[in-house]
């Protein structure tokens, strides 16, 4: 299967600043990478689709400019959590749309990121 | 209504038996299915996915699809300990081949006992 990777897999910031995640499909491109937000015991829940080239679509509720989303290249989405507070504390997890062939494609996860705001 | 619903569990089965995952959705216009295995604290594996109604088999695992029914299922023969975890289905109420959004059912967690 293809590789997604997330950097970094922890990260604890105080509250008030600001925390880059970066999210890159290693050996395949993908023109639409998506941001998930998972608490401890729920589900996961979509925050936004990045498309590469153009302005991130947000699901509903999800504050976009507080969760920034860049998607500059084919193969990198970056998720800014600005002004983070202790409620942002969660696993973030991206995916990437791998096409198989056309018609036809899977989505793949990366590992995650582990948010703590203190 | 939910859009992807599954039994929360735990379903508990003893090794070596077949674990039955099930799944539905709202969606008639539904095209592709996915399961996905979710260990905790990590995120989530693609394990299998399908498109056409039927069987599809991939070594321990079988996704099951009955679009008249609007129902997916994963079974696991053989299961194993390692095989505990949580598992997602997922659907793509889009067209196929679109890079449309997946909506997540809140997953059913398997126990398999020694």
């Amino acid at each position: 299967g293809a590789v997604v990777s997330q950097h970094p897999s922890r990260v604890i910031c105080k509250s008030g600043t600001s925390v880059k995640i970066e999210c890159r499909s290693l050996d395949f491109q993908a023109t639409t990478m998506f941001w998930y937000r998972q608490f401890p015991k729920q589900s996961l829940m979509l925050m936004a689709t990045s498309n590469e080239g153009s302005k991130a679509t947000y699901e509903q509720g999800v504050e976009k400019d507080k969760f920034l989303i860049n998607h500059a290249s084919l193969t990198l989405s970056t998720l800014t959590v600005t002004s983070a507070h202790p409620e942002d504390s969660s696993f973030y997890i991206c995916s990437a749309n791998y096409i198989l062939r056309a018609g036809t494609y899977e989505q793949y996860f990366g590992p995650g990121t582990r948010l703590t705001v203190t | 209504q939910k859009e992807v619903e599954q039994n929360s569990g735990p379903l508990s089965v003893p090794e070596g038996a077949i674990a039955s995952l099930n799944c539905t959705y709202s969606d008639r216009g539904s095209q592709s299915f996915f399961w996905y295995r979710q260990y905790s604290g990590k995120s989530p594996e693609l394990i299998m996915f399908i498109y056409s109604n039927g069987d599809k088999e991939d070594g321990r695992f079988t996704a099951q699809l009955n679009k008249a029914s609007q129902y997916v299922s994963l079974l696991i023969r053989d299961s194993q300990p390692s095989d505990s975890a949580t598992y997602l289905c997922a659907v793509n109420m889009g067209h196929t081949g679109t890079a449309s959004k997946l909506t997540f059912g809140t997953g059913t967690r398997l126990q398999v006992t020694l």
